[in-house]
């Protein structure tokens, strides 16, 4: 069965730092991982989509990569900003499995 | 606006009061689904649609039942609401078929249910 694990759990950092967080999956048979923002109590936004055939995307500060061999993925924040605190999620498909998440904070 | 919707946003319930929450989706996707979001467990799928009058089990459908008549709408309904139903539950749809993007998930807003 698909586990999908996210590391660190929280994250604390000051305005204007680049960070990478982390996603593992232990099934390499993946169609696409998709990382998603969710705000405190809100639904869940969707920032990237990379499909098992592509290695990277990339999206204003965001870059998310893959390495479907290795059961990899992480999400890099350039020149992180205090409206970046969230928690961040991701997930692979088929079917949907989420990791449980990173909260990141971003402190002025 | 490409959209999907939940309603109602909040609900406060007592034990055994059937409901049913709303999910609607303008985007003619194909597949829909439910989640339940609780702390320290995460997202957990509860049902899914992969279209008009086909449903299936997720990891946790226990307690709910869904229904797919229309492609643009997937309720959820519980039958006889207890506790340990309490959660924030979101409802998801992809296009499914076609196109680089077809399995992007987009989520509602969330309802937050109470049970009593």
């Amino acid at each position: 069965k698909q586990e999908v694990t996210q590391i660190p759990a929280a994250l604390s950092v000051p305005e204007g730092e680049n960070l990478v967080l982390n996603c593992s999956f232990t099934d390499s048979a993946i169609y696409n991982l998709q990382w998603f923002r969710q705000d405190p109590g809100k639904g869940l936004t969707s920032l990237l989509l990379i499909q098992s055939s592509q290695r990277e995307q990339t999206s204003g500060r965001l870059n998310a990569s893959l390495d479907k061999s290795s059961g990899r993925s992480t999400l890099y924040i350039a020149a992180s900003q205090p409206g970046d605190s969230a928690t961040y999620l991701c997930a692979v498909s088929p079917p949907l499995v989420f990791g449980k998440g990173t909260r990141l904070s971003v402190i002025a | 606006e490409a959209q999907v919707t939940q309603n109602p946003r909040y609900l406060i319930t007592v034990t055994g009061k059937k409901l049913t929450v709303t999910c609607s989706q303008n985007m003619n996707h194909e597949y829909m689904s439910w989640y339940r979001q609780d702390p320290g467990l995460g997202l957990r799928q509860i049902y899914y649609s992969m279209n008009v009058e086909v449903t299936d089990k997720g990891d946790v459908p226990e307690g709910y039942k869904v229904s797919r008549k229309e492609k643009r709408n997937f309720p959820l309904i519980l039958e006889s609401p207890s506790p340990n139903q309490t959660s924030l539950y979101f409802c998801a749809s992809s296009l499914r078929t076609g196109g680089i993007r077809a399995n992007e998930q987009f989520f509602g807003p969330g309802t937050r249910l109470t049970v009593l």
